[in-house]
């Protein structure tokens, strides 16, 4: 059971925009801890691709955006590649565990 | 460039402890934290705390407390985790991950570089 829940899978064509979701509550996201972003392509270590809620890391395409409210957060990615194919985590600090907490992990394919 | 080397894989038996390294290159190894975070076989990430190389402070998951030890030898620029009284459910990969903060700077807990994680098998 994780402390932040996303879906555990999403999709979408070539070209088209998805959305993957992050909830947490009043410990984490809700208290105003940053959220960051991962993308793990199938059996490689996981690569950031959103940090500080908004931010892209340098070589990071800017169809990867993130944004946060309340005890949410979310990552779009537009322009569908194939190459997107992977799995999305979202991470917080959670004050009441203090300590850095993950979501499950969302599955996207590229139909 | 920033590398974070780490063994392909361990085994042990219920009971056992185990060690892993993580030896950076390609910057000052005493200047960034560096985090461990694990991943059993389909499952999530999860967080297992992170060591100050500079100090050797450390600061451990709740959940971990008392089993985990993060440890460093500066003299080499390698980063150890050790986890002790190992389970079935310790079965994961491991992985250590730099935080992009400097020391001297409070912990972002994001991760810029990641090793490549080590397989730790737990199995009678």
């Amino acid at each position: 059971q994780s402390v932040l829940t996303q879906p555990p899978s999403v999709s979408g064509a070539p070209g088209q925009r998805v959305t993957i979701s992050c909830t947490g509550s009043s410990s984490n996201i809700g208290a105003g801890s940053d959220v960051h972003w991962y993308q793990q392509l199938p059996g490689t270590a996981p690569k950031a691709v959103i940090y500080g809620n908004t931010n892209r890391p340098s070589g990071v395409p800017d169809r990867f955006s993130g944004s946060k409210s309340g005890t949410s957060a979310s990552l779009v990615i537009t322009g569908l590649q194939a190459e997107d194919e992977a799995d999305y985590h979202c991470q917080s600090y959670d004050r009441s565990l203090s300590g850095w907490v993950f979501g499950g992990g969302t599955k996207l394919t590229v139909l | 460039q920033v590398h974070l080397v780490q063994p392909g894989a361990e085994v042990r038996t219920p009971g056992a402890s185990v060690k892993v390294s993580c030896k950076a290159s390609g910057y000052t190894f005493s200047d960034y934290y560096i985090h461990w975070v694990r991943q059993a076989p389909g499952e999530g990430l999860e967080w297992l705390g992170w060591i100050n190389p500079n100090s050797a402070v450390t600061n451990y998951a709740q959940k971990f407390q008392g089993r985990v030890t993060m440890t460093r030898d500066t003299s080499i620029g390698t980063a150890y985790v050790e986890l002790s009284r190992l389970r079935s459910d310790d079965t994961a990969i491991y992985y250590c991950a730099r935080d992009p903060s400097q020391i001297w700077q409070l912990v972002s807990g994001s991760f810029d570089y990641w090793g490549q994680g080590t397989l730790i098998t737990v199995s009678s």
